[in-house]
């Protein structure tokens, strides 16, 4: 069965500090996985996959497949990241998406 | 580019009633998918279409929901007969079907509430 599993519904952080959004996954073969982030009073949209090997915004995420983890972190955190943050995998069929329940990440000042 | 279209952004009807909603893709995305966001969790896919075909409905509740997508552009959802349990936002996406994998374009979502 696939399954991700985000453990923090929420996590508060000060600006500056190290930023780590948690995500495992279960699924037998070879995973796809996203984050996806939905800012306050806009859409649902996609911040980084795992295959790019990319920064956006200052975040990463390295698949590491020994754990089954793909965590989101950011050295320094700004406010404008508060947000909600979704970790996804790609399904058997299709391009269709399995998402966590989301980690709410508060950025305070 | 236009986004994702979504109509009504928010609909209120009382249980056993019925509701449907509407989806236009970007212009050119040949896979359309429809998910549930109940509160507090995250979306969850009820059916996902490619041009006018369905690839999964696995986890669509076929008694109560129904979706089609006749000319392989505009969607719509519906609901009959609505129960609590559904009250969510309903999230349309689209994607190219041969295009970057992953990366689905969201609607702003139809927030159903049913009483």
């Amino acid at each position: 069965a696939q399954r991700v599993t985000q453990p923090e519904k929420l996590l508060s952080v000060f600006k500056g500090a190290p930023v780590e959004l948690k995500c495992n996954y279960s699924y037998s073969g070879s995973p796809e996985l996203f984050w996806y982030v939905q800012y306050s009073r806009q859409r649902l949209q996609l911040l980084l996959r795992h295959i790019s090997r990319e920064s956006i915004k200052g975040f990463t995420a390295d698949l590491n497949k020994g754990e089954t983890s793909f965590h989101l972190k950011k050295p320094f955190a700004q406010e404008e990241d508060s947000a909600m943050y979704y970790c996804a995998l790609k399904g058997n069929s299709g391009y269709a998406l399995n998402f966590g329940k989301g980690t709410s990440l508060l950025v305070t000042p | 580019e236009a986004g994702v279209a979504q109509s009504p952004r928010y609909k209120i009807i009382e249980k056993r009633q019925s509701v449907a909603f509407w989806c236009n893709p970007i212009s050119g995305h040949a896979t359309l998918y429809w998910y549930q966001q109940i509160l507090g969790q995250g979306p969850k896919l009820l059916i996902q279409f490619q041009n006018n075909g369905v690839v999964d409905d696995s986890q669509l509740p076929k008694d109560r929901f129904s979706a089609e997508r006749l000319k392989g552009v505009d969607s719509t959802l519906k609901i009959q007969p609505a129960k609590l349990e559904d009250s969510a936002v309903y999230l349309c996406a689209s994607s190219l079907a041969q295009g970057r994998a992953g990366e689905l374009f969201f609607g702003e979502g139809s927030r159903l509430t049913v009483l």
